[in-house]
């Protein structure tokens, strides 16, 4: 069983830019999570699905955040008109309802 | 609202001392659930352990051991003999039983083995 994968690993861009990044969950996995984390700090929630639903999103999450899941399975985060504040880890997990969630690798963002 | 607070934010020892991280919780839930995840310099969140809040037994598995109790709200995580391998940045995190259940992880800290 392969874990939870994200795409790319590293992404560098200039202010500006509009950047998105992909998750593929563990298969059976129904929910799928987004979270960031910044240099020295935990990773903060930003979102989650259930299945193709978007069920909660935290304030963190401005309106040049947005989330898709479609058809339940990959979900992409996509980041529009990116600031030098948006340069962070962003994380994905996955579970089961009511399981344990367990990340993939991240992604890397630099926002020059 | 809930809270996770690690105050240890680095330590450093040598190979084959024991080590005790610290974590304290703060959740107006009467159920909840504990974590301790390890993240490696290549970033990725590996899962250790994970505590309902209506089980208090301690826990060993090999060199870790985990020390949940309640009434200080305190869930602390313990390396015995510790190797080089032990070296990263360790969260303990906190979610609800129900609903979301997203993490609210602590600042984590760093921990270091020196050979």
């Amino acid at each position: 069983d392969t874990g939870v994968s994200q795409d790319p690993r590293h992404k560098i861009t200039k202010r500006g830019q509009n950047v998105t990044f992909r998750c593929d969950p563990i298969s059976e996995h129904n929910r799928l999570y987004w979270y960031r984390q910044t240099l020295g700090q935990g990773p903060e929630f930003l979102t989650y699905f259930q299945n193709e639903a978007q069920l909660e999103k935290s304030r963190l999450l401005s309106d040049r955040f947005s989330a898709e899941r479609p058809k339940g399975s990959f979900s992409t985060l996509e980041i529009q008109r990116t600031e030098q504040g948006d340069s962070a880890m962003y994380l994905c997990a996955s579970s089961s309802v009511g399981q344990t969630q367990y990340f993939g690798p991240g992604t890397r963002l630099l926002v020059l | 609202a809930q809270k996770v607070t690690q105050a240890q934010t680095e330590i450093s020892v040598v190979e084959k001392e024991d080590v005790t991280l610290d974590c304290v919780y703060e959740t107006r839930d009467t159920t909840y659930y504990l974590f301790w995840y390890k993240q490696p310099p290549s970033g990725e969140l590996v899962f250790l352990i994970r505590r309902n809040s209506f089980d208090e037994q301690n826990e060993i598995s090999g060199r870790y051991s985990w020390n949940f109790q309640k009434s200080t709200s305190s869930f602390n995580f313990t390396i015995t003999a510790s190797q080089v391998v032990d070296s990263a940045v360790y969260f303990c995190a906190l979610s609800e039983i129900w609903g979301a259940q997203k993490l609210v992880f602590g600042q984590g800290t760093r921990l270091t083995i020196n050979p």
